[in-house]
């Protein structure tokens, strides 16, 4: 079982702040990170799938980049807004073997 | 609407009972998984599907079975349910057991009470 690190494990940032969190896993083997928005009641739905070190993507106000050769990505959200409260989760795919998600990072955003 | 479609979308359910919670996609993709949702947990995984006529077991596949018969559905199936067995369970697949470029795709869960 891959070892799945999220910091921090819950956020909470005034409207218009920006803001970024971690996820850290194992190098070896890697090949790709994905990144989950996950709003409470509702289903996770993936923002980002990286797979090259050096990798950034963006969509809107946010953001995400993969460093592979240490083990982790940064997500960033710039401006935050009420909307963007949700839990962001992180997980590697090594080959054929599903998804490992790490435990996510809870953002509040307060207006 | 292509996506997934759970049922139900929540029961309770006596100890004991045996329950087939229902997972169907539109989109002919690959791969589906059966992930539990424990709160201090996040997702964890139960059993998955590369392709068609075959599953794996992953980190908590005690208690649980499943059958991939064709390429749209995905039943999971609780022989005899426990108590620990309470918690939300999530389909999911994707286009590609491998590097899914668009990711997973979700469905709305399933909230089992086992009582």
């Amino acid at each position: 079982i891959l070892n799945v690190e999220q910091s921090p494990q819950s956020l909470h940032v005034q409207e218009g702040d920006s803001t970024n969190f971690t996820c850290s896993f194992p190098s070896s083997n890697f090949y790709a990170l994905h990144w989950y928005r996950w709003e409470t009641a509702k289903s996770p739905e993936a923002l980002f799938v990286m797979t090259l070190n050096g990798d950034e993507k963006k969509k809107g106000r946010i953001s995400a980049t993969l460093n592979t050769k240490e083990g982790y990505s940064y997500l960033y959200i710039k401006g935050s807004q009420p909307e963007d409260s949700a839990t962001y989760l992180c997980a590697p795919h090594s080959g054929n073997t599903p998804l490992v998600f790490g435990k996510g990072t809870r953002l509040s955003v307060i207006a | 609407i292509a996506g997934i479609t759970q049922a139900p979308t929540s029961q309770i359910l006596a100890a004991g009972r045996r329950m087939t919670l229902r997972c169907t996609q539109d989109m002919r993709h690959n791969a589906m998984y059966w992930y539990r949702q424990d709160l201090g947990l996040g997702l964890r995984l139960i059993h998955y599907s590369n392709t068609a006529g075959t599953t794996g077991k992953g980190e908590v596949p005690d208690g649980y079975s499943v059958s991939r018969a064709n390429t749209d559905d995905f039943p999971l199936t609780l022989a005899s349910a426990v108590p620990s067995q309470t918690s939300v369970y999530f389909c999911a697949s994707s286009d590609t057991p491998q590097v899914p470029l668009y990711g997973y795709t979700f469905g709305s869960g399933t909230r089992l009470t086992v009582v």
